[in-house]
C-alpha cells in the first residue's frame, strides 16, 4: 500500500513553456500533498504544502505564480511550472500524507525537468 | 547553521559490514524521526519512522532515536550491495494536519563487494 506516482517521469520543454506534471496517491486518500525540488546531490527542498480543495501554501522564496499548485481531488494533484526557464531545471518530487497514520509521506519517484 | 545537519559522505564499505549512518539536530520541538533510502533519479522510500527517544528494529535496520543529545542513527547489519543508495534522515513536529518534513543532506552509501 501507500503508492504515489507521478507523470511524467521526465519532461524536456523548450524556454518559456508550461509543464505540467501530475501527482496521484493510488491506493489512499491523500489529506495533504507536498511539492519538492531536488538539485543534483542535494537533499529536498520543500515548495510548497497543498491541502485538498484549498490554496496551496509555498515555502519562503517559491514564486507562486510560477510555481500554479492544485489539488483537486483527495489522489490528485498537480504542479504546473508556468514560463520555464534552464534555472528551473531540476528533479521535482511529490509526496503525500494520509490523515490518520500521522507525519509519515510517501513519496513519488520525481520527475526530471530539464528546460532547454 | 542548518536545523539538520549530515554528513554527505561517501560512505564506501565492504558487504557485510554494519553501517552506522546519523544526523543531528538543533530544533528540540521535533518528535517526528524518519529514515528514507533514495537510489539515482528516483523519489524517496520510507525505511524507518519513529517517535520520541529509544530504539526500533526492522529486518537488518535499527533507528535509535536520542532526544537528549539530538541525534539519531540509523544502523544497517549484514550491508549488501543493494543497499548502495542515498540515505536521508527526516524529522517534523507535529503541527496539524500539514506539519512539513526538515531533511538532511543525506549520506550517499557504497557498499562493495
Amino acid at each position: 500500500g501507500a503508492v504515489v506516482s507521478q507523470h511524467p517521469s521526465w519532461v524536456i520543454c523548450k524556454s518559456g513553456t508550461s509543464v505540467k506534471i501530475e501527482c496521484r496517491s493510488l491506493d489512499f486518500q491523500a489529506t495533504t500533498m507536498f511539492w519538492y525540488r531536488q538539485f543534483p546531490k542535494q537533499s529536498l527542498m520543500l515548495m510548497a504544502t497543498s491541502n485538498e480543495g484549498s490554496k496551496a501554501t509555498y515555502e519562503q522564496g517559491v514564486e507562486k505564480d510560477k510555481f500554479l499548485i492544485n489539488h483537486a481531488s483527495l489522489t490528485l494533484s498537480t504542479l504546473t511550472v508556468t514560463s520555464a526557464h534552464p534555472e528551473d531545471s531540476s528533479f521535482y518530487i511529490c509526496s503525500a500524507r494520509a490523515g490518520g497514520r500521522g507525519n509519515e509521506q510517501f513519496f513519488g519517484p520525481g520527475t526530471r525537468l530539464t528546460v532547454l | 547553521q542548518k536545523e539538520v545537519e549530515q554528513d554527505p559522505g561517501p560512505l564506501s564499505v565492504p558487504e557485510g559490514a554494519i553501517v552506522s549512518l546519523n544526523c543531528t539536530y538543533s530544533n528540540s520541538a521535533f518528535q517526528y524521526f524518519m529514515w528514507y533510502r533514495q537510489y539515482s533519479r528516483k523519489g524517496p522510500e520510507l525505511l524507518m519512522y519513529t517517535y520520541s527517544s529509544g530504539n526500533k528494529e526492522d529486518g537488518r535496520f535499527t533507528a535509535q532515536v536520542d532526544k537528549s543529545s539530538k541525534y539519531i542513527s540509523l544502523f544497517i547489519r549484514d550491508s549488501q550491495p543493494s543497499d548502495s543508495a542515498t540515505y536521508l534522515c527526516a524529522m517534523s513536529q507535529f503541527t496539524g494536519t500539514a506539519s512539513k518534513l526538515t531533511f538532511g543532506t543525506g549520506t550517499r552509501l557504497q557498499v562493495t563487494l
